[in-house]
């Protein structure tokens, strides 16, 4: 099980903002950068935001990301149709023998 | 472009041993670390193993430790993820990912479009 804790799911209306929380501990996301990743579904996971809060190219600034402490945020404004989607925080952590950890995954729906 | 493509899932009896491979292009993948994440059916994501970019060494999730082994072929341009042992909870969407890393950060860009691994008799 994930140690990175979401919310399941979130929802408003087109147009609207929704915010996606990533809670975790001072091994992970206290001392390492937070990524986060869009999964549609039956496809594969896409790079969302790298280094808490930084976009890859054609990803438009609707998308943004932040970090507080032990705990980081995606926000998404404008909501479109398009954008609902798994969303999955992720980062390093100290504590694992694998290094890394994903986040439990938040549904996002346009009402 | 930079692209990743998984092969080699299928349907395989408990106990038994598959192999599966990544085929990347667009980039050169001596210059990356890499790693193999998987999703089982309606789950979310699990590291599973990754691997330096000359192949000196890996890391693996305690649940595969032991019975899956992580390689490369730079030459090749290809990763790859021996499993054996399987188990039924083994079942998931294998991916292969290019692991970015810095000196303080790292993420994955891009993804594999997946290979489905199915633990069953």
């Amino acid at each position: 099980q994930s140690v990175l804790t979401q919310p399941p799911s979130v929802s408003a209306a087109p147009g609207q903002k929704v915010t996606i929380s990533c809670s975790g501990s001072s091994s992970n996301i206290g001392n390492n950068y937070v990524s986060w990743y869009r999964q549609f579904p039956g496809t594969a996971p896409q790079l969302l935001i790298y280094e808490n809060n930084k976009r890859p190219s054609g990803i438009p600034d609707r998308f943004s990301g932040s970090k507080s402490g032990t705990s980081a945020t995606l926000g998404i404004t404008g909501l479109q149709a398009g954008d609902e989607a798994d969303y999955y925080c992720g980062t390093w952590d100290g504590n694992l023998s694998v290094g890394g950890v994903f986040g439990t995954g938040t549904k996002v729906t346009v009402l | 472009q930079v692209e990743l493509v998984e092969s080699g899932g299928g349907l395989v009896k408990p106990g038994g041993s598959l192999r599966l491979s990544c085929a990347a292009s667009g980039f050169t993948l001596s210059d990356y670390y890499m790693c193999w994440i998987r999703q089982a059916p309606g789950k979310g994501l699990e590291w599973v193993a990754y691997i330096s970019s000359t192949g000196s060494y890996s890391k693996y999730a305690d649940s595969v430790k032991g019975r899956f082994t992580i390689s490369r072929d730079n030459p090749k341009k290809s990763l790859y993820l021996q499993m054996n042992t399987l188990r039924a909870e083994d079942t998931a969407v294998y991916y292969c990912a290019r692991l970015v890393v810095t000196v303080t950060s790292s993420w994955f860009d891009p993804w594999g479009q997946g290979t489905l691994v199915t633990v069953s008799s």
